[in-house]
């Protein structure tokens, strides 16, 4: 079974860094892409971007653009999205997704559970 | 970066109801348009992907048409477990966008 499994509740103080874990199995991860999701409490879905475990390729969407990172490490399949210096506004859930390429078709077809980020002083 | 604009925002239905949510893009994302389920506390799910094509696992009587810019997500006799909030994406230009989304309450 394809799953992507994601850490529990953090809470942070702003300027505080995070970096939140996104665990694959089922699949070859290095394969496809891994998408992040964004949702501010109450709110829609935004996309943060897409990292290739295969060859290290990055997209960020030009809101997100310097305000994460993301990354994995392949040797225990595993994704992340990480900040160096959170603010009260990057308060959401975050979703990681598997994010398939087809011949003509782009879509997320597995997701995490998500991970809510907590930021308060 | 291309809008996606759902239309309606919420909708009022009852079980055994055709609804019908529609989704613009301000300019053609060809067939690359994807339709998303969250229920409530739960991560979204795929429901059909290019446009038109079921996902695995997803009842058929949910479908999805169109291409270019205008594209709509149906369900057909309407079920308890449909009651949910309804995105759609496109994946045909970064940055990927998603609609607004059309939260389908009970009536």
């Amino acid at each position: 079974e394809v799953q992507l499994v994601q850490s529990g509740a953090e809470v942070k103080k702003p300027g505080e860094s995070l970096k939140i874990p996104c665990k694959a199995s089922g699949y070859g991860f290095t394969n496809y892409w891994i998408a992040w999701v964004r949702q501010m409490p109450g709110k829609g879905l935004e996309w943060v971007g897409l990292f290739h475990p295969g060859d290290s390729d990055s997209r960020y969407s030009p809101s997100f653009q310097g305000q994460v990172t993301i990354s994995a490490d392949k040797s225990i399949s595993t994704a992340y999205l990480q900040w160096s210096s959170l603010k009260a506004s990057d308060t959401a859930i975050y979703y990681c997704a598997r994010y398939v390429e087809g011949q003509f078709s782009y879509y997320m077809d597995v997701w995490g559970k998500g991970s809510t980020v907590i930021v308060s002083s | 970066d291309i809008q996606m604009t759902q239309s309606p925002s919420s909708l009022s239905a009852s079980v055994g109801d055709r609804v019908t949510i529609t989704c613009r893009a301000s300019q053609s994302v060809r067939s690359y348009l994807n339709w998303y389920q969250q229920k409530a506390g739960e991560a979204p799910h795929l429901l059909i992907y290019a446009a038109s094509s079921l996902q695995s696992g997803v009842p058929p009587r949910f479908s999805g048409s169109g291409s270019g810019s205008d594209f709509t997500l149906t369900i057909s006799n309407l079920q308890p477990e449909d009651f949910a909030t309804y995105f759609c994406q496109q994946t045909y230009s970064s940055p990927l966008t998603f609609g607004g989304g059309t939260k389908v309450e009970i009536k």
